[in-house]
């Protein structure tokens, strides 16, 4: 099956910088979604975006699908953005989304 | 709203016991639901997945089972608990497939088994 890696598995940022958040996979992919869990468990779907670039508020995401890669941009870090992001992709026709195994990101004050 | 309530938040069960967590969504008619497991140290694992009312696609074979007997609910049961049952367990929902719409998540219940 495909495979997804995100990297880095954990990232540490002082409040208010910034930071690229990436996510390769092995195969060609229909669909590509962000999501930000919380520390508290809450999953929260941040960006449907199987191609292209997309911004939402301080949180941008861009996937090139051609060379099989997405970034997640975060600007201007909070401590309310720490947490799990993960990145999940569709392949085929199906409705299995295979997710990575995440990125932890602490956000220091 | 595209509101999915689960219940109960938390919960602790002896193995050997029977388990039903309840999912509900509220807004759209026909979503396509799912119950997702995360174990400890991140992973998510599409359990099950529902097009339609009495449809269920079983992902991993197990000791949990799913149903849905109404639109907008599904259920998650196991008549006897084991202790690798324990885990983050996540209901989630989307308009059309995940083929091409997104994929919205409960709060989730955290299940313990004794």
């Amino acid at each position: 099956g495909i495979q997804v890696e995100q990297s880095p598995p954990d990232l540490i940022l002082q409040e208010g910088a910034n930071s690229t958040l990436r996510c390769n996979f092995s195969d060609s992919v229909n669909n590509l979604q962000w999501f930000h869990q919380n520390p508290w468990g809450q999953l929260i779907n941040l960006f449907y975006i199987p191609s292209g670039t997309k911004q939402n508020g301080r949180l941008s995401a861009t996937t090139v699908a051609t060379e099989r890669y997405s970034l997640l941009y975060i600007s201007s870090s909070q401590t309310t953005d720490s947490g799990v992001y993960f990145c999940a992709v569709l392949t085929g026709a199906n409705s299995k989304l295979t997710f990575g195994k995440g990125i932890t990101l602490s956000v220091r004050p | 709203s595209q509101t999915i309530h689960q219940w109960p938040a938390t919960l602790v069960q002896p193995v050997g016991s029977p388990l039903s967590l309840e999912c509900t969504v509220e807004g759209t008619s026909n979503p396509n639901l799912y119950w997702y497991r995360q174990a400890a140290g991140r992973g998510l694992q599409l359990l099950f997945y529902s097009v339609g009312i009495g449809q269920i696609s079983s992902e991993v074979p197990q000791n949990l089972s799913a149903s849905r007997p109404q639109d907008r609910q599904f259920i998650l049961s196991s008549k006897k608990l084991l202790l690798s049952d324990s885990g983050f367990y996540l209901c989630a929902r989307s308009i059309g497939t995940v083929y091409n719409s997104p994929l919205h998540f409960g709060n989730g219940t955290r299940l313990t088994v004794t």
